[in-house]
């Protein structure tokens, strides 16, 4: 069955940076793009950023723009987030998920917190 | 702001039906795929219909999508105390390549 495990999330300062891993295992990974997508306390749901199966192409919120970077290593059947200058507002639970290969994320992880705070 | 509007709660008594409206623009919902999720409360979402109004397996068919121009619907049949959880709407914007998500219906179920 398909299994996405998010990790690398933890509390960070204001302006440093940190990077979540996402292990994907139960289906091909290489044939399909992925999502990364965020919850602040409390709030809704916030798509983050795509990136093809391939990792040709990669579309990002305005957001996070030129702050977060999304990339794979098909061989390893992983999907990163290298986020930086991180602020308080990036404070959420970051899920990372499958897409359906009809831009919608299917599957999901369960998910790593990420706090910015000093 | 969301780019997909959503009513903030909705509810009905067990047994009962109950639609969820999410309304968009002709970038999003019209040319595009719409796909539902729900949340349960301290979990992952979990994806209810893709392709406007399709249901994995593991979805019962109490669970419906529909769509019409810029707008789309979720209905659920015969409510369960369990089907209290988050409801999201989402979408491509081919106009900005973005996903974008509604912000999201709470369901009470009275």
């Amino acid at each position: 069955q398909v299994q996405l495990v998010e990790s690398g999330g933890g509390v960070v300062q204001p302006g440093r940076s940190l990077r979540l891993s996402c292990a994907a295992s139960g289906f091909t990974f290489s044939s399909y793009g992925m999502h990364w997508v965020r919850q602040a306390p409390g709030k809704g749901l916030e798509w983050v950023a795509v990136i093809w199966y391939d990792g040709s192409n990669k579309y990002y919120a305005e957001s996070v723009k030129g702050r977060f970077t999304i990339s794979r290593d098909n061989s390893k059947n992983s999907l990163y987030l290298r986020m930086s200058s991180l602020r308080a507002e990036d404070t959420a639970v970051y899920y990372c998920a499958r897409d359906s290969l009809k831009l919608e994320p299917d599957y999901w992880g369960q998910g790593t917190p990420v706090t910015v705070s000093s | 702001q969301s780019v997909l509007t959503q009513p903030p709660s909705v509810s009905a008594a067990p047994g009962q039906k109950v639609t969820i409206s999410c309304s968009g623009s002709s970038s999003t919902i019209e040319n595009n795929y719409v796909s539902w999720y729900q949340q349960l409360p301290g979990t992952a979402p979990k994806l209810l219909i893709y392709d406007d109004n399709r249901r994995p397996s593991r979805i019962p068919d109490r669970f419906s999508g529909s769509k019409s121009g810029t707008s789309a619907t979720l209905g659920i049949t015969g409510l369960q105390t369990g089907d209290e959880a988050d409801y999201y709407c989402g979408t491509w914007d081919s106009s900005l390549s973005v996903w974008v998500f509604g912000g999201g219906t709470k369901l009470t179920v009275l």
